[in-house]
């Protein structure tokens, strides 16, 4: 079964609303965490590293007031695009390290 | 940085036939290798990992890669697909922590 779930699945959200994404281990401790980005019929783009108790570090190219990494337990990291725009639509993956890397289902994000 | 390409976007062929995905990436210096599988409507799953060792590693679901040095390569393959391994495989290879650069992945279509 799935050990990092990741919440909401999907989300439609306004022009110039927030939207925040969860990515929770279930049953392992995770102090690193990673969020991805995925465009339709291309590949994974890492945005940034999650490390609890410290700030995200950010990709090259990543907006970090843009896009907001709360990593606020050994558990659950958050990532929440703020005032969003049709071009942040995307679908956004997080990943959990524990022993192994393990991938959240996604998160689909409309924004209209 | 390190990046990944994959050779083929989108592979048909039936039941029963060998599978070979090609993938090959560019950095000189100690690369860790993975290949994920995600089925639809599925979260990535590790199919297979080379870390050291032997250059030919065997997977979960019959799935095998093997790492060729020289090239630059990591090959996946199976030898009889079955309908079930429809899916998109990513190649992913990370040089330090586990920040994966991703293939921009093939999608594969078992017809039965």
């Amino acid at each position: 079964g799935a050990v990092v779930s990741q919440h909401p699945s999907w989300v439609i959200c306004k022009s110039g609303t927030s939207v925040k994404i969860e990515c929770r281990s279930l049953d392992f401790q995770a102090t690193t965490m990673f969020w991805y980005r995925q465009f339709p019929k291309q590949s994974l783009m890492l945005m940034a590293t999650s490390n609890e108790g410290s700030k995200a570090t950010y990709e090259q190219g990543v907006e970090k007031d843009k896009f907001l990494i709360n990593h606020a337990s050994l558990t659950l990291s958050t990532l929440t695009v703020t005032s969003a725009h049709p071009e942040d639509s995307s679908f956004y993956i997080c990943s959990a390290l524990g022993s192994l890397l393990h991938f959240g289902n996604g998160t689909r994000l409309t924004v209209t | 940085a390190q990046s990944v390409s994959q050779h083929n976007h989108h592979v048909i062929l039936s039941e029963a036939a060998s599978l070979e995905l090609g993938c090959n990436y560019s950095y000189g210096g100690t690369v860790n290798l993975f290949w994920y599988v995600q089925y639809p409507g599925q979260h990535l799953q590790l199919l297979l990992k080379y870390f050291s060792g032997d250059p030919l590693v065997k997977g979960i679901k019959g799935f095998e890669a093997e790492f060729i040095k020289s090239k630059f390569s990591f090959n996946l393959r199976k030898p009889s697909v079955q309908w079930s391994d429809t899916a998109e495989y990513f190649c992913a290879v990370n040089a330090r922590d586990y920040k994966l650069s991703f293939g921009a992945g093939t999608t594969v279509t078992v017809r039965a």
